[in-house]
This record gives C-alpha cells, sequence and structure tokens, in this order.
C-alpha cells in the first residue's frame, strides 16, 4: 500500500492519560501535516513538517499537544493529560514539498476520551 | 490567518440535477484551490483543484471557479448522481501560509 497509513485507527483512552498516535506517509513525500476534525467540521490544522523540521504550529494547539518526524519519514503525535475536549479525528497527510500541491490522507485515528 | 467561509452547509438535490457549492476567503495572496470529498467514515480524497493563474477547471461532470478579485471559487457538479451524495469542502493554500485551511463543509445528499 502506498499511501498514507495512520495507526491505531480507534483508540479509546480515560481522561488524564497519555496517547500517542503515528503516521506514515507516502515515502518519497517531503511534507507532513496533522489535523484534527471534529463532526460535522473541516479538518483543523494542527502542525505540519518539511522533512524533519516542524515548520509551523497552530496557536489553538496546547502545549499537551507534542509532535515530532525525526527522520523526516513517519511521524507521531503525542497528547499528554487527555481531555474530553480532545475526542476527535486525527487525521494525517502528506505531500510534495509545496503548498500547492495534493495533499494525500491517512484514514484517520479516532479518538475517544471517557 | 486565513479565513474560509463555506456555504450552504446542507444540499439536497434530484438525481441528475446539478449542485453547486461556494467559499469565500479572506487572504488576497492566496493561490492554490483544492476541493475534497468525503464519504461516510472515510479519508477525505482530492477530486478537484485550481490555481491563482486559472479562472475555470472542468472534470467530466464536476467544475471550479475562482474569481480572485472577489476571493470566492465554487465548485460544480452536474448531473448529480446518487454516489456524489458526501461532505465536500474547500480548502484554500496562501502563499505565506503553505498548510491548508478548509472550509466548514458542505453535506449533499442526491435523492434518486
Amino acid at each position: 500500500d502506498t499511501g498514507v497509513s495512520q495507526d491505531p485507527r480507534h483508540k479509546i483512552t480515560k481522561r488524564g492519560q497519555n496517547v500517542t498516535f503515528r503516521c506514515d506517509p507516502i515515502s518519497e513525500h517531503n511534507r507532513l501535516y496533522w489535523y484534527r476534525q471534529t463532526l460535522g467540521q473541516g479538518p483543523e490544522f494542527l502542525t505540519y513538517f518539511q522533512n524533519e523540521a516542524q515548520l509551523e504550529k497552530s496557536r489553538l494547539l496546547s502545549d499537551r499537544f507534542s509532535a515530532e518526524r525525526p527522520k523526516g519519514s513517519f511521524s507521531t503525535l503525542e497528547i499528554q493529560r487527555t481531555e474530553q475536549g480532545d475526542s476527535a479525528m486525527y487525521l494525517c497527510a502528506s505531500s510534495l514539498t509545496g503548498g500547492d500541491t495534493e495533499a494525500f490522507f491517512g484514514q484517520g485515528t479516532r479518538l475517544t476520551v471517557v | 490567518g486565513e479565513n474560509v467561509e463555506q456555504h450552504p452547509s446542507t444540499l439536497s438535490v434530484q438525481e441528475g440535477d446539478s449542485a453547486v457549492i461556494k467559499c469565500t476567503y479572506s487572504d488576497s495572496a492566496s493561490n492554490y484551490f483544492p476541493w475534497y470529498k468525503q464519504e461516510l467514515g472515510k479519508r477525505p480524497q482530492l477530486i478537484i483543484d485550481i490555481r491563482s493563474n486559472v479562472g475555470e477547471k472542468k472534470d467530466q461532470r464536476i467544475a471550479v471557479t475562482l474569481n480572485k478579485t472577489a476571493k470566492h471559487f465554487s465548485l460544480h457538479i452536474t448531473e448529480t448522481q446518487p454516489e456524489d451524495s458526501a461532505v465536500y469542502f474547500c480548502a484554500v493554500v496562501s502563499a505565506a501560509g503553505n498548510k491548508l485551511t478548509f472550509g466548514g463543509g458542505t453535506r449533499v445528499l442526491v435523492k434518486p
């Protein structure tokens, strides 16, 4: 499969726990994005990487969220001390260098905080 | 930052009729305008895109028009079919931002 893959597909966690999600982009894509989507809304930008460099992080993103892309390939998104408001679909996307190129999305990780 | 407004939020059409979705944006430097389709429980997928140096683009039953002066662009679906039922998102990439900013989505229902 040469598409964007995300793991896990579903995660249920108790409030206060930490969770980590993984994204494997399309192999030749330099750019990797994380988005969050809640029911009935459009994807909301969280952060993006150009190779291993994190170039932008949303001002809406609390300090409990951190993302890495250590070798410029896969990326992880960690949420510490989860809250019920963190419940959402977390989408990863990748593209070739340049914002005006098609972004390919993964299937997403659905997080439920109970 | 970029602000993208999308209308309508829901759209119900009879099979065979046309559907039109409109988006406005705030950053005049924006230069790339893709449209994504998201079926229930699935990932968003690009269906058509347009760049700022083009006013209109067509691909079979779908077309996109761009008015840079007015800062709005529209998706047109002709001869709608039941499989067109989905949520459609417009998005904008500004020259400075290098990221997609999405509209709120339009839920399209095509009634047979």
